[in-house]
């Protein structure tokens, strides 16, 4: 079966540039989407089809997917960004999460 | 804007079979361009796909839980709903129900979730 590998976290100063990465087997040919889930607060998605942002998702929100790699790109991180990430694709009519990464802003 | 709300028991013995409903509002279930799905979490771990419905039916399940599972959805009453048999103590987790935006089968995404309700299995 297909499997989205993230790093289980990532840590950034305040201000900076966070970096969440998902691996698969030749993920660039499908689509990754991206979810953040507070503690406590259920998903929400803050990437769709690689790139798109949905309303209300600030812009220091961004991603982009190639080769075997998606990748989630958060800019000018807050400390509300504080929170798991997961990347979602799908394979066969069966849909896929990666396991998730705790970005943690310190 | 949609939302949906999970209902269920929070508490099932070993055994039984676990009965989830998700009740969808601020819209129709048969809403063109989108579906509906079960996920959950199991406490401390990450999002697992449990399967999704079409308003047509024609569900599609996870392989590892197929042979115990059954999800129905009731367009009459903007409803949808799982039922997982044989249930153990792995299948403790929080379930939560969403609405999955379809566009080709190869870019849809989860668009709206449910708060999620904690299922725990125990005699």
């Amino acid at each position: 079966s297909y499997e989205l590998t993230q790093p289980p976290s990532v840590s950034v100063s305040p201000g900076q540039t966070a970096t969440i990465t998902c691996s698969g087997d030749k993920l660039g040919n499908k689509y990754a989407c991206w979810y953040q889930q507070r503690p406590g607060q259920s998903p929400v998605l803050v990437i769709s089809q690689d790139t798109n942002r949905p309303s209300g998702i600030p812009e220091r929100f961004s991603g982009s997917n190639s080769g075997n790699t998606a990748t989630l790109t958060i800019s000018e991180t807050q400390a509300m960004d504080e929170a798991d990430y997961y990347c979602q694709a799908w394979d066969s009519s069966s849909v896929v999460f990666g396991g998730g990464t705790r970005l943690t802003v310190l | 804007q949609v939302q949906l709300q999970e209902s269920g028991p929070g508490l099932v013995k070993p055994s039984q079979t676990l009965s989830l409903t998700c009740t969808v509002s601020g819209g129709s279930i048969s809403s063109e361009g989108y579906y509906w799905s079960w996920v959950r979490q199991h406490p401390g771990k990450g999002l697992e796909w449990i399967g999704y419905i079409y308003d047509i039916g024609n569900p599609y399940y996870n392989p590892s839980l197929k042979s115990r599972l059954t999800i129905s959805v009731d367009t009459s009453k903007n409803q949808f709903s799982l039922k997982l048999s044989t249930m153990t103590a792995a299948d403790t987790a929080v379930y939560y129900c969403a609405m999955v935006r379809g566009l080709t089968g190869l870019d849809d995404f989860f668009a709206s979730w449910g708060q999620g309700t904690l299922v725990t299995v125990s005699a």
